[in-house]
């Protein structure tokens, strides 16, 4: 069965400190993985996309990594910003278009 | 663009009311979804299309039903509702592209059945 695990759960950080976010993923056969970012009422939007052959992209502060073959990926989050507090999706895609969505991870940046 | 819009943001249910839940979308886009999430839990897909006049279930499409007339509309219908069916939808949308699925996401409705 296909599964996303993400950790931790939720996490607080201070401002313009830095975060790392785990996703452990079984999906077969992989096609790809995305991070989503959610703000509160708000539905997901694309952070980065990353396909078998790459091991990091970065959008801004975002920056993602894959190693495809521990099935790892992780999303560090550099010099937070009080609007980076949202919760952040892993999703991989499989082979035939199938979506697999991992439970978030939720991070609260305080002042 | 509006992108993915959907009505209502939010609403009440009795147990055994039925209500629509719409989606439009304007990007031309041939594929649309319909997810669940529940709190703490991944999206889960209800019923997704390919096109207009084609539908095909996901994981979890008991309660649910959907049609798709025209390319841009997408509705969710709930037939009988139970409080299981409390959750936040959401309904996307992906072009018809080879590589990857990307898919661009409405606001969400919030459901409460009491």
């Amino acid at each position: 069965k296909n599964q996303v695990e993400q950790s931790p759960q939720s996490l607080i950080i201070l401002e313009g400190k830095n975060c790392t976010l785990q996703c452990n993923y079984t999906v077969s056969p992989f096609s790809n993985l995305r991070w989503y970012k959610q703000d509160t009422g708000r539905g997901p939007v694309s952070l980065t996309i990353m396909t078998f052959s790459e091991n990091t992209k970065s959008n801004g502060r975002y920056t993602a990594t894959l190693d495809a073959d521990t099935k790892q990926s992780s999303l560090h989050i550099t010099a937070s910003q009080l609007s980076d507090s949202a919760s952040y999706i892993c999703v991989v895609e499989a082979a035939g278009n199938k979506l697999t969505f991992g439970g978030g991870t939720r991070v609260l940046v305080k002042p | 663009n509006a992108g993915v819009t959907q009505t209502p943001k939010f609403r009440i249910l009795k147990i055994g009311q039925s209500m629509t839940l719409q989606c439009t979308q304007d990007m031309n886009h041939n594929y649309m979804y319909w997810y669940r999430q529940d709190p703490g839990m991944g999206l889960k897909l209800i019923y997704y299309s390919v096109g207009a006049g084609i539908t095909d279930k996901g994981e979890v499409p008991n309660g649910y039903n959907v049609s798709r007339s025209t390319t841009e509309d997408f509705p969710l219908r709930l037939e009988l509702a139970a409080p299981s069916q409390t959750s936040v939808y959401f309904c996307a949308s992906s072009p018809l592209r080879r590589g990857y699925n990307e898919q661009f996401f409405g606001p969400g409705t919030r459901l409460t059945v009491l």
